[in-house]
């Protein structure tokens, strides 16, 4: 299976700070990547897919990039709702579906 | 608006047998694959199982192949999870989501949860 690795694990910054957070494939996964939060006590959310684009309602603060076995999430200025867990997920044909590990995100 | 709900939680024996369903509503369920995703109590997520639309393909994370099953009744816009032989590990909140088209492999609706105790 394909494994994959975030990082941090945790992070605290402060409102209207620029936030980067890191998911790396142990194999090439082209651009199969999603990114999801999860706030405390909430089911996750879907916020960007194949490694950059923007889903439908997901604010413009949020982006993806990377490719191959390293990608990149960023929030451009941080905000109090943003507090929860990251999570990356590889979908890269049939094997099975993995999330990271994720990052805990604390506002200072 | 799209919504998928959770039932059939509880507290069962190590071995023992539990069914979850899943009901959906808001989307054209029988166009769509579906996931089961677990989180165990302060832990990661991880994937769990995989039905295309139709229900002619499956596949499941190592874990619970040979235990689990997932099935779907398109014509009552449900999806199951039967869990057969169950462990501590088992122990989880299990969500069902909605994969963002027939076989896109990721998920872009979610439940709520249902909480799966496995425990003497």
């Amino acid at each position: 299976d394909i494994q994959m690795t975030q990082s941090p694990s945790t992070l605290s910054a402060s409102v209207g700070d620029r936030v980067t957070i890191t998911c790396r494939a142990s194999q090439n996964i082209k651009s199969w990547l999603a990114w999801y939060h999860q706030s405390p006590g909430r089911a996750p959310k879907v916020l960007i897919s194949k490694a950059s684009n923007l889903e439908s309602g997901v604010p413009s603060r949020f982006s993806g990039s990377g490719s191959g076995t390293e990608f990149t999430l960023t929030i451009s200025s941080l905000q109090p709702e943003d507090l929860g867990t990251f999570y990356c997920q590889q979908y890269n044909g049939n094997s099975a579906l993995t999330f990271g590990g994720g990052t805990k995100v604390e506002i200072k | 608006q799209a919504q998928m709900v959770e039932s059939g939680g509880g507290v069962v024996q190590p071995g023992g047998s539990l069914r979850l369903s899943c009901t959906a509503s808001g989307f054209t369920f029988s166009h769509f694959g579906l996931h089961w995703v677990r989180q165990a109590p302060g832990k990661g997520l991880e994937w769990v199982a995989f039905i295309r639309y139709d229900g002619t393909y499956t596949f499941y994370v190592d874990s619970v192949k040979g235990r689990f099953t997932i099935s779907r009744d398109n014509s009552k816009n449900t999806l199951y999870l039967q869990m057969n032989s169950l462990r501590s590990e088992d122990t989880a909140v299990y969500y069902c989501a909605k994969d963002r088209d027939m076989a896109a492999f990721y998920m872009d609706v979610w439940g709520k949860g249902a909480t799966v105790t496995v425990s003497s």
